[in-house]
């Protein structure tokens, strides 16, 4: 029972170009929601959340998107940059459950120069 | 300042060998938390430490999987008698949140990962 989905496993876009990354999600207990970063033989890198409170977090490049209506959350990365590529993780979590996380199968992004 | 350390980065076994796998947490940091990824999966939740004490071992796939940190800092996380479906990366990550507040989560409460032990189990 997959949670939390990431439908597309891999995107390619051009630099300077918007990245958005896709995720759903069926729990409905879910009030946390991040996104990370991961390069290859590295851990995962935090890097922005939202709270169900909120439908929007802003980060430099960086902002998530939330539709609680339709479990959906989206990243969109604008301008991409080369540096960017790498699997991006779709994480959320529950109160009731503390804080652990429940992740999605990742999307590989890669920015083309 | 260090980020989470964990030790061996590799580790091959034969099938039926026992392994134990280290994690050090960020300094300070009150939660530590074990995740196993399987290729071309997301980190699967396997067990959380709050200080020393486990507050949720659910995630652990079987009796032979055991993680302890008995002083509250470092952890180990110990596998006996491995299969081959064992074989994973293992990532430890910690943070400064503590359980059971009643406080909505902040910036706290985000989980730093080390660079995971890759297993094989042969």
């Amino acid at each position: 029972d997959q949670q939390v989905k990431q439908n597309s496993p891999s995107l390619s876009v051009q630099e300077g170009r918007i990245s958005i990354l896709n995720c759903d999600y069926t729990n409905s207990m879910f009030d946390y929601f991040l996104w990370y970063k991961k390069y290859p033989a590295e851990g995962p890198t935090f890097l922005i959340s939202i709270s169900s409170i909120k439908d929007k977090n802003e980060d430099g490049r960086f902002t998530v998107f939330l539709n609680k209506s339709a479990k959906h959350l989206s990243l969109h990365i604008v301008p991409s940059q080369p540096g960017d590529s790498a699997v991006y993780f779709c994480a959320a979590s529950e109160e009731t459950s503390g804080s652990r996380l429940t992740f999605g199968e990742g999307t590989q992004l890669t920015v083309n120069p | 300042g260090a980020g989470v350390s964990q030790s061996p980065r590799y580790k091959v076994a034969k099938r039926g060998q026992d392994v134990a796998l280290r994690c050090d947490p960020i300094s300070g940091h009150v939660s530590l938390f074990w995740y196993q990824q399987a290729l071309g999966q997301g980190p699967e939740f396997l067990t959380y430490f709050q200080n020393e004490a486990q507050l949720d071992k659910s995630g652990l796939p079987s009796d032979r999987f055991f993680a302890e940190r008995p002083e509250g800092s470092v952890s180990t996380l110990k596998i006996q008698r491995t299969q081959q479906e064992d074989s994973a990366v293992y990532l430890c990550a910690s943070s400064r949140a503590r359980f059971g507040l009643a406080s909505r989560r902040a910036s706290t409460d985000t989980q730093y990962f080390g660079p995971g032990t890759r297993l094989t189990v042969l």
